[in-house]
């Protein structure tokens, strides 16, 4: 069965500092994979998504992520944190199901960024 | 502005009363969601919707209900018989809910949730 896992519940980085957040997935067939960000009491809104096209993928806010098959990966990288950026992420892999597709969610990362 | 629109944005309810959540969307999408996101759990599917006039059960559907009468409307129902119902409640919508075989998934795009609180 699909599954995904975010290694790390809460991650803390200094301003200007490496963002890395971590995905690990399981799929049986090509995966298509997404990060999203939610800020508290909101809703998410999509980063990036990996839909098979080049494996790595870059997003909104200077985000990006790349797609590893032999690691079965798909990390969050930014070079430098800024403040804005504390948030909780999640990341998600897609189910086929019947005609359709349904998104398995990890369980998130909540990213603190320290001045 | 397209977009998905949940109300209220808190809701309170005593226990053993059905609650209604709505959600609305204008960006013409076929496919409707709800979540529930607890602490620490992330989102767990209720239901979903890929064409009007259907829906179908997802991970924990128990105790709650949905109708998708119109295209934009994607309503969800609280009954009594949800064991634990506090929880912060996200409604999401793809563009596509049918899509053939070999054809990527879309992204889903998120309301702003409405947190109900039962006491």
């Amino acid at each position: 069965a699909q599954s995904v896992t975010q290694l790390g519940s809460h991650v803390s980085v200094s301003e200007g500092a490496l963002v890395l957040l971590r995905c690990n997935y399981s799929s049986s067939v090509p995966p298509y994979l997404f990060w999203y960000v939610q800020y508290p009491n909101q809703g998410l809104q999509l980063l990036l998504k990996y839909t098979s096209a080049a494996t790595l993928v870059k997003g909104i806010n200077g985000f990006e992520a790349e797609f590893k098959k032999s690691e079965t990966s798909f990390h969050l990288t930014k070079p430098s944190a800024h403040m804005s950026d504390a948030a909780e992420y999640f990341c998600a892999v897609t189910v086929r199901v019947g005609g359709t597709y349904k998104y398995i969610f990890g369980t998130g990362t909540r990213l603190k960024v320290l001045a | 502005d397209g977009g998905i629109t949940q109300s209220p944005k808190y809701l309170f309810r005593k226990e053993g009363q059905n609650v209604t959540l709505s959600c609305e969307q204008n960006l013409n999408h076929d496919a409707m969601y709800w979540y529930r996101q607890d602490p620490g759990q992330g989102l767990r599917l209720i239901y979903y919707s890929q064409i009007v006039n259907d829906f179908q059960k997802g991970d924990i559907a128990e105790g709650y209900s949905v109708s998708r009468e119109k295209k934009e409307s994607f309503p969800l129902t609280v009954t009594s018989a949800q064991k634990n119902p506090t929880a912060f409640y996200l409604c999401a919508s793809s563009i596509r809910g049918v899509i053939p075989p070999g054809q990527p998934a879309y992204e889903q795009y998120f309301g702003p949730g409405t947190r109900l609180t039962v006491t």
